[in-house]
């Protein structure tokens, strides 16, 4: 199995870009989570997906951020102009049904200058 | 008062020392536990479930205390290869799945 796939696996963008980032879950797997971990304020669930659905987004930081899920195998994170203040590691994760473990991809490394 | 909480360390500790790391929870209807292990630069990875009665895990042992709402990890004879970040890791019953990571709590082992 490959596991969770993300890419890129670094980005350096310059304030204003948009910045996209993707991720491949496991395949079978159900649930699809994004996170954002910095230093300061550590691992941040952004947005969680079961069944390629969007069921909790709440940690979305504002409206720059938006997340997709059009199929069981594919999600993306798209942050819309990007700060300096997104600069973090992200990291999309998935497991196969609720109370199991998270698998995690190797995450991207965003840098925003 | 945070939903996961853990000491940030670092834990300094020689090699072969036991170790002990606590994790507090808020939520009472949380139902899965989990250690996860993230080294630098890296993603996490489970290191162990919790069960309610207690696990081991070679060197590893995880225990659940409901009542208190803890959670904790044991390391005996630490190696220098345990040095990481351990994650501790609560989610709620029910339909809506979500894990809440704790910020961990960093482990040096040294000669």
């Amino acid at each position: 199995d490959a596991g969770v796939i993300q890419s890129p696996r670094h980005e350096v963008t310059e304030m204003g870009q948009e910045v996209t980032l993707r991720c491949k879950p496991i395949s079978g797997h159900n649930s699809l989570f994004w996170y954002r971990q910095t230093m300061m304020r550590g691992l941040e669930l952004l947005i969680y997906f079961n069944n390629n659905v969007p069921i909790d987004d709440s940690g979305m930081p504002e409206d720059r951020f938006s997340a997709k899920m059009p199929n069981a195998s594919f999600s993306t994170l798209k942050i819309q102009p990007s700060e300096p203040r997104d600069s973090a590691v992200y990291f999309c994760a998935s497991s196969l049904r609720g109370h199991t473990e998270a698998f995690f991809g190797q995450g991207t490394r965003l840098t925003v200058v | 008062r945070k939903e996961v909480e853990q000491d940030p360390g670092p834990f300094n500790v020689p090699e072969g020392a036991t170790v002990a790391f606590n994790c507090t929870y808020s939520n009472s209807a949380s139902q899965s536990f989990f250690w996860y292990r993230q080294d630098c630069r890296k993603e996490p990875k489970l290191l162990m479930s919790v069960y309610s009665s207690g696990n081991e895990d070679g060197r590893f042992t995880a225990q659940l205390n409901r009542a208190s709402q803890y959670i904790s990890l044991l390391i005996r004879d630490s190696k220098l290869s345990d040095s990481a970040t351990y994650l501790c890791v609560v989610a709620p019953s029910g339909g809506s799945y979500i894990p809440t990571f704790g910020r961990g709590t960093s482990l040096i082992v040294h000669p």
